[in-house]
Order: structure tokens, then C-alpha cells, then sequence
């Protein structure tokens, strides 16, 4: 079965550059969380995306805009990267339509490296 | 908004033995309780669920319980096996609408051979 894809799996940027993640969403999933984990840390919600429309906003910070495009893939820009920023970034999908609704289903993952 | 505690952060346990993994939520509004493992640099993967509607689930040599009127809910393991070592998230959330999903700290369980 088809699952979340994310590019890229691996990034390795320099303080102040910029990033771009990709997320394509399980076909048919309506709905994209982007969330980050630090070490030892759990999953901590960025933002979500519901029919191409943001949806939920988290611990986004402003350096960092998100959007879902007309093919339901989405993608994590962030700007101005700091150390701090250097985390794994998961991609998440979910089918608002459905009795499963709630059930999130995670990408791999792109780790990112600000040196 | 919702808050979910999850103890212990670490636990370890001889192979075969039994792992039990607790969490509490606050939102008695949450209605759904899902745990994700999560082995070293890999995503998060559903393992099991319960809906407030049911006490107990169990899937082969895991079970999850769920006390509403505490706000309570547990994973538990039994005849661990080395490949169980993992952190183990748990997550409280609502049905439908645009409702995110809180997780725990997570439980770092190690199964010695």
C-alpha cells in the first residue's frame, strides 16, 4: 500500500540558508500535518492543511510557511535557519471522510542539519 | 487544550517479561487513543487504538485499556521481545473536525535479552 512519501530524507543546510520539504500525502488523504522532533522529544505539531486550506496552526514559527498545492502535496518552506531548527521533520496524512478519521499516518521523515 | 502525561520515560525489561506503559489526559472531550512506536531515526507507526466507547483492545501480545472517568489509558506488552525496543508514544484527540492529536513525552522501552 501506497504510504506518505517525504523528501528530501536527508538535508544539511548553514545557518541563516533556506529549506524546502516535500510531502505527498496518501492518495485519497485529505489532510497534511507537518510536525518536528527534536532528540528525546516528542512529535511537536507545526501545522496542518485540510482540503488545500490551512487548518490548524501550531508551534510554527514565523520563519517558516507551509502550503498544500492543488495535488494535495505539501511543502514546509523555512527561512533564515537556525541551529535550533535542526530536528526531523515529519509529514503525517489523514482522510477527514471516513470513520478512520483520526488516524495519522507518518512519512519517514527528512532530517534536517543546520551547521 | 488537551495535555497528555506519559510515564515512565524509560523503562526495562527482561525479554519475556511484561511492559506497561501509562498515560493521562485532560480534555474529557478526547475521545481517541492511539499509540505509535517509534524505532531510532524511523517514523512513528500506529501499533494500536481505543475509542472512548470501549474499555479494553488487545491485538496479539498487546492491549490497551482506557479508564474515562480517571482520564486514564495504558499500553501493555506482554512476552517482550527484543524487537518491541522503542519509544512508545502516547496520543489523545477528538473525532472528526480539525482536531490534532497530543502526544506524550514518549517511553523509551528497552528489552534485554
Amino acid at each position: 500500500a501506497a504510504g506518505v512519501i517525504q523528501s528530501p530524507r536527508h538535508l544539511i543546510k548553514e545557518k541563516r540558508e533556506t529549506a524546502t520539504l516535500k510531502c505527498y500525502p496518501i492518495p485519497r488523504h485529505d489532510t497534511v500535518y507537518w510536525y518536528q522532533q527534536g532528540p528525546g522529544q516528542d512529535p511537536q505539531f507545526l501545522i496542518s492543511f485540510y482540503e488545500k486550506m490551512q487548518s490548524d496552526k501550531g508551534s510554527i514559527p514565523d520563519r517558516f510557511s507551509a502550503q498544500q498545492f492543488s495535488d494535495y502535496h505539501s511543502e514546509l518552506n523555512m527561512s533564515s535557519l537556525e541551529l535550533g531548527d535542526s530536528a526531523l521533520y515529519f509529514c503525517a496524512s489523514s482522510s477527514k471522510r471516513g470513520s478512520a478519521n483520526e488516524k495519522l499516518f507518518f512519512g519517514s521523515g527528512t532530517q534536517l542539519s543546520v551547521l | 487544550g488537551e495535555n497528555v502525561e506519559q510515564h515512565p520515560s524509560t523503562l526495562s525489561v527482561q525479554e519475556g517479561d511484561s511492559a506497561v506503559i501509562k498515560c493521562t489526559y485532560s480534555d474529557s472531550a478526547s475521545n481517541y487513543f492511539p499509540w505509535y512506536k517509534q524505532e531510532l531515526g524511523k517514523r512513528p507507526q500506529l501499533i494500536i487504538d481505543i475509542r472512548s466507547n470501549v474499555g479494553e483492545k488487545k491485538d496479539q501480545r498487546i492491549a490497551v485499556t482506557l479508564n474515562k472517568t480517571a482520564k486514564h489509558f495504558s499500553l501493555h506488552i506482554t512476552e517482550t521481545q527484543p524487537e518491541d525496543s522503542a519509544v512508545y508514544f502516547c496520543a489523545a484527540t477528538r473525532s472528526g473536525g480539525s482536531y490534532i492529536p497530543t502526544f506524550g513525552r514518549g517511553t523509551s522501552l528497552i528489552v534485554h535479552p
